[in-house]
């Protein structure tokens, strides 16, 4: 089946420590995304990338960080800088061309630092 | 900076009742709008679109939309609402000039009385 898996579903980190959120799809699609999502305030966009090795800051980049390596593969790490890293993670992808640029998302991933 | 806004947070209706979710973007160029729905515990998944054409779009399970130009809207509507319904319900702009940057409002909660 295509479509876009995150692991893991839930994660826990001691405050101070680095986290990597996985995402792989097999979608085939050029663009992926990464949002966050907090209640109350919708899906805000931190990192989206158009093709392999390159990628954007979204609205809320501060304290985390991505790579694009590979076509299928978009990883995000919260970093011990980003201030309020406790949240639900979503990792998207999309063909990323005009008239199709539709996301795809994935089950998402809670992080909890404590 | 371009933005979604989604004005009603939280709507309850009971059930039959007819539902319209407001949804306003600000940009002047070319978009491409989207509503998506959050069924409790699932993925997002996507309602229905709108790239060009008719500006009156059908969705799944009985959804519609209405991109109105001069007005910046693209307001969801059901003639008739059921209990299974309930849900998070997000707009969301991908601007033609970036066509992979996708944008979310901050969402309706939606619930259905039986």
């Amino acid at each position: 089946d295509g479509g876009i898996t995150q692991s893991p579903k839930y994660l826990f980190r001691k405050e101070g420590q680095n986290v990597t959120l996985s995402c792989e799809q097999n979608l085939n699609h050029d663009a992926m995304y990464w949002y966050r999502q907090d209640p109350g305030q919708g899906l805000r966009l931190i990192y989206y990338s158009q093709i392999v090795n390159d990628f954007q800051k979204g609205d809320i980049a501060e304290g985390y960080s991505v790579s694009r390596e590979k076509k299928e593969s978009f990883p995000l790490t919260v970093t011990s800088a980003q201030k309020n890293p406790t949240a639900f993670y979503l990792c998207a992808s999309s063909a990323g061309q005009p008239g199709r640029t539709e996301a795809f998302f994935g089950q998402g991933t809670r992080l909890t630092v404590v | 900076a371009q933005s979604v806004s989604q004005h009603n947070h939280h709507v309850i209706l009971s059930e039959a009742a007819s539902l319209e979710l407001g949804c306003n973007y600000s940009y002047g160029g070319t978009v491409n709008l989207f509503w998506y729905v959050q069924y409790p515990g699932q993925h997002l998944q996507l309602l229905l679109k709108y790239f060009s054409g008719d500006p009156l779009v059908k969705g799944i399970k009985g959804f519609e939309a209405e991109f109105i130009k001069s007005k910046f809207s693209f307001n969801l509507r059901k003639p008739s609402v059921q209990w299974s319904d309930t849900a998070e319900y997000f707009c969301a702009v991908s601007l033609y000039s970036s066509a992979s940057k996708i944008i979310f409002g901050s969402g309706t909660r939606l619930s259905i009385r039986p």
